[in-house]
């Protein structure tokens, strides 16, 4: 079955440093990926998505390509700042079916000043 | 849009008490899924509903589990009896078929059962 593999968090950072959080995934067909953000207190929010090989997704500083080769969606952010301090989770759908999705366990950030 | 609506937002209760959570989808949503989060197994789609029909409800954990979704706006998550290990945050969340499968997520109900 369809998996989705992030890596283990909490990933602790100072603010402007480079993040990368890994997220791999095992699927059966050609998923759209994503990444959502649950900030303290909330539910999870769309970050950004790709629907296909190549794509990249962006928004508010952070970006992912679709990696079909690597079968990966790497979602990073140039400079982080505290307020980017939120549990992320990446994600794989199948765009047209019953718009159900595939979560990671998801990685929490923490930055710090 | 008001987005997802979800009530309530606590709910503290006793071992083996009834609970019922509500939610309200966003409208013109045909899909609404109901999942939990907890600390140990992360987030769990519990079911899911497409146009008020329940599709897949494997997630459930057991019988004491039950969800309805009599109209288009609105579903309930119902757990009787309660128990302690119940106690997580559940979310409701919903889409539309005709969108690429972008789920919006309601502020959730954390649950306290003593």
């Amino acid at each position: 079955g369809d998996s989705v593999t992030q890596m283990e968090g909490p990933v602790t950072l100072s603010e402007e440093a480079f993040l990368t959080i890994n997220c791999t995934y095992t699927a059966t067909g050609y998923p759209s990926l994503f990444w959502y953000v649950q900030y303290p207190g909330e539910g999870l929010q769309l970050l950004l998505k790709a629907t296909k090989a190549d794509d990249k997704g962006s928004n508010k500083g952070f970006e992912a390509t679709y990696r079909k080769e690597t079968t990966s969606f790497h979602l990073e952010k140039g400079s982080v700042q505290v307020s980017d301090s939120a549990v992320y989770f990446c994600a794989l759908s199948y765009t047209g079916t019953a718009s159900k999705l595939t979560f990671g366990t998801g990685t929490r950030l923490q930055v710090t000043l | 849009d008001a987005g997802v609506i979800q009530s309530p937002r606590h709910e503290v209760t006793e071992m083996g008490q009834e609970v019922t959570l509500r939610c309200k989808p966003i409208s013109g949503h045909d899909y609404l899924f109901w999942y939990r989060q907890t600390m140990m197994r992360g987030l769990e789609l519990l079911i899911y509903f497409n146009n008020n029909v329940p599709i897949d409800d494997s997630g459930m954990p057991e019988d004491r589990f039950s969800a309805k979704m009599p109209n288009a706006s609105f579903s309930t998550l119902k757990i009787q009896p309660s128990e302690p290990r119940d106690s997580a945050v559940y979310f409701c969340a919903s889409s539309h078929s005709g969108g690429e499968n972008e789920q919006f997520f309601g502020p959730g109900t954390r649950l306290t059962v003593l």
